[in-house]
């Protein structure tokens, strides 16, 4: 079965971080353009990151210099390391394949929330 | 490029036609898709480039439009259907161009 299956979430500190984990199965992320897209309580979706067939990233400007996405083919895996979480990452995060025509695999998300 | 969807909400009884709309502040040609999600779920791909059906996507769900302006359409509203649904352009690249509406909740009239 093809699937995406997200973890990692939970409480931080504003000023903490956290890595989220993106499991695939079904089909291997390194062939696929994978993303995370978030969503704030309650509000619409914002895409956070890509991470192509390379090793080439985009980031949206509001996480630029503060989240890395990364990838391990060995375990099928793509990662978001966020540093300087702030009040307003808060979300739930999505990963999703992104094939330029709409992300048409999604996981089940993970909440990050960012409180003290 | 702003996506503004309308309206906000929508109220259609089960076995009518719903029609939802989503803007373009500028051309996306027919770079858009368009999600349903339900609450506690991840969104799921319905639409892309406008007017194709994503796999498995019943064919009551229709897509049309090009430029800025597009239309999704739901013919016969099933109870599964009462959701709500996002338009997303992806003309621009790189991704961190894409956008979303802010999208129509579609409540059981």
């Amino acid at each position: 079965e093809v699937q995406l299956v997200e973890s990692g979430g939970g409480l931080v500190q504003p000023g903490g971080s956290l890595r989220l984990s993106c499991v695939a199965s079904g089909f291997t992320v390194s062939t696929k353009y994978m993303s995370w897209v978030r969503q704030a309580p309650g509000k619409g979706l914002e895409w956070v990151s890509v991470i192509y067939t390379g090793e080439t990233t985009h980031y949206a400007e509001s996480v630029k210099g503060r989240f890395t996405i990364s990838r391990d083919s060995s375990k099928n895996t793509v990662y978001l390391q966020m540093d300087s979480l702030r009040v307003e990452d808060t979300a739930v995060y999505y990963c999703a394949n992104d094939r330029l025509r709409g992300f048409d695999l999604w996981g089940q998300g993970t909440l990050v929330t960012v409180s003290s | 490029i702003v996506m503004t969807q309308s309206p906000a909400t929508l109220s259609v009884s089960p076995g009518d036609r719903a029609s939802l709309s989503c803007r373009a502040s500028q051309s996306v040609n027919s770079n858009l898709a368009w999600y349903q999600q339900k609450p506690g779920q991840a969104p799921r791909l319905l639409i892309y480039d406008a007017s194709t059906r994503a796999t498995g996507i019943p064919a009551r769900f229709s897509g049309t439009g090009s430029g800025t302006d597009f239309t999704l359409t739901i013919s016969s509203l099933q109870s599964e259907d009462f959701a709500v649904y996002y338009c997303h352009q992806y003309h621009n690249w790189p991704p961190s161009d894409y956008t979303f509406g802010l999208g129509t909740k579609l409540e059981i009239k």
